[in-house]
């Protein structure tokens, strides 16, 4: 069966660094293209990057662009999220997602979170 | 960024009784939409993408309708375990915004 499972969440400091990781497994990771999406109080769900299957485009949304940083290791189905210039708004449940297998660019199947908190 | 704005954000209701969720965007965006369930301290579940269509194992009792601007997801003959917050998700173009969310109680 499919399962993402995220790990490195964590308490930064703002400006702080952390780095997100997503182990895939029960599918062909390097067919399917990948998110990373955030879920706070204040902001609701919000869409933070984007990687196609092979690594060779990624978007992202403009809160984090230029500080954050998505991309995948198809040979150990990893994706990853490099955070950078952390700040209090960061803060919130970050989940990977894939993309579905229906013809949809929406995401069918999504770990089960990790908990980034920034804060002094 | 289109901009998705649903209603109502809460919304009370009974086992049994037929339910009806707005989204509307700030564009047009054709059919590219999707509903998702959320329960407390779980991740969103896809229930319908490309406006209509079920994902797996989705209970007949949801449909979606719609095109263009405006989106709607009824449940018809809610079940105990409906209670729950829905979000719109519109996939038109990156980044993808969601709704800010309908708790059902």
């Amino acid at each position: 069966q499919v399962q993402l499972v995220e790990s490195g969440g964590g308490v930064v400091q703002p400006g702080g660094s952390l780095r997100l990781s997503c182990a895939a497994s029960g599918f062909p990771f390097n067919s399917f293209p990948m998110h990373w999406v955030r879920q706070s109080p204040g902001k609701g769900l919000e869409c933070v990057a984007f990687i196609r299957f092979d690594g060779s485009r990624q978007s992202y949304a403009d809160s984090v662009k230029g500080r954050f940083t998505i991309s995948r290791d198809n040979s150990k189905n990893i994706l990853y999220l490099q955070m950078s210039s952390l700040r209090n708004d960061d803060t919130g449940v970050y989940y990977c997602a894939r993309e579905t297998d229906v013809g949809s660019y929406l995401m069918d199947y999504w770990g089960q979170g990790a908990l980034v908190t920034v804060s002094s | 960024a289109i901009q998705m704005t649903q209603s109502p954000s809460s919304l009370s209701a009974s086992v049994g009784d037929r339910v009806t969720i707005t989204c509307r965007a700030s564009q047009d965006i054709g059919n590219e939409l999707g509903w998702y369930q959320q329960k407390p301290g779980k991740a969103p579940k896809l229930l319908i993408y490309t406006t209509s269509a079920l994902h797996n194992e989705v209970p007949s009792r949801f449909s979606g309708r719609g095109s263009g601007t405006d989106f709607t997801l009824t449940i018809s003959g809610l079940q105990p375990e409906d209670f729950a917050t829905y979000f719109c998700l519109q996939d038109f173009n990156y980044p993808y915004t969601f709704g800010q969310g309908t708790k059902l109680e």
